[in-house]
């Protein structure tokens, strides 16, 4: 079953701008992880934030949790061309080990 | 400290021919994790072993897909026939530990998979 939907699919935005991705869930979890994929290469994990927590930070991005609207947000802010990227959230869920991820989020950075 | 190794990078076969991958995790990590990432789509997962054992193969395709992890360490994973809804990049990942609590995943680079 789908989990981790992330909201916008596509963004585009110019340098120095911030961005915000959004990802829903429908479980209980125990945390929620944020990867993020540059073309054609492997995920690379950004953050981890636990059910018990409400807000994370990590350099420019400010992950926040709101486990009564089962919902999770990305922020990076003061973007850079080098943030171009696909951001994956992933759902790691109560009933079992695995991680669920989402769809995505294409971002564009233009310069 | 060195990465998950994956190999080859490429893959072009012809449908019903079969295919392997090879990943080696980061050193000392105990679990292994095999995706399948289909274009525009995020990674689902194939299997998940922790140590030589398998925690979760629920969404592998047995009749075609089938995978090892001998004495814990590298992984193969294989497929036999291949179709044409196959092509995919296959990721390896692993994570320090395991257990019911998910950890931070460490991604190799993938193999692309192309059938033709």
């Amino acid at each position: 079953s789908q989990q981790g939907e992330e909201d916008p699919q596509a963004l585009s935005i110019q340098e120095g701008e911030n961005a915000t991705m959004n990802c829903s869930y429908k479980t209980s979890i125990n945390n929620l992880q944020w990867y993020r994929q540059n073309s054609g290469r492997g995920l690379v994990h950004l953050i981890l934030i636990r059910s018990n927590e409400r807000e994370k930070h990590s350099g420019r991005l400010r992950v926040t949790l709101d486990t009564s609207k089962k919902s999770s947000s990305l922020l990076i802010t003061a973007s850079r061309a080098a943030d171009t990227a696909s951001y994956f959230c992933a759902v790691g869920e109560t009933s079992g080990s695995r991680l669920t991820f989402g769809e995505g989020t294409q971002l564009t950075v233009n310069p | 400290e060195a990465g998950v190794a994956q190999s080859p990078r490429y893959k072009i076969i012809e449908k019903r021919q079969s295919v392997a991958f090879w990943c080696n995790p980061i050193s000392g990590h105990a679990t292994l994790y095999w995706y399948q990432q289909i274009l525009g789509q995020g990674p689902k997962l194939l299997i998940q072993f922790q140590n030589n054992g398998v925690v979760d193969d629920s969404q592998l395709p047995k009749d075609r897909f089938s995978a090892e992890r001998l004495k814990g360490v590298d992984s193969t994973l294989k497929i036999q026939p291949a179709k044409l809804e196959d092509s995919a990049v296959y990721l390896c990942a692993s994570s320090p530990n395991g257990g019911p609590i998910q950890e931070t995943q460490y991604f190799g680079p993938g193999t692309r998979l192309l059938v033709l």
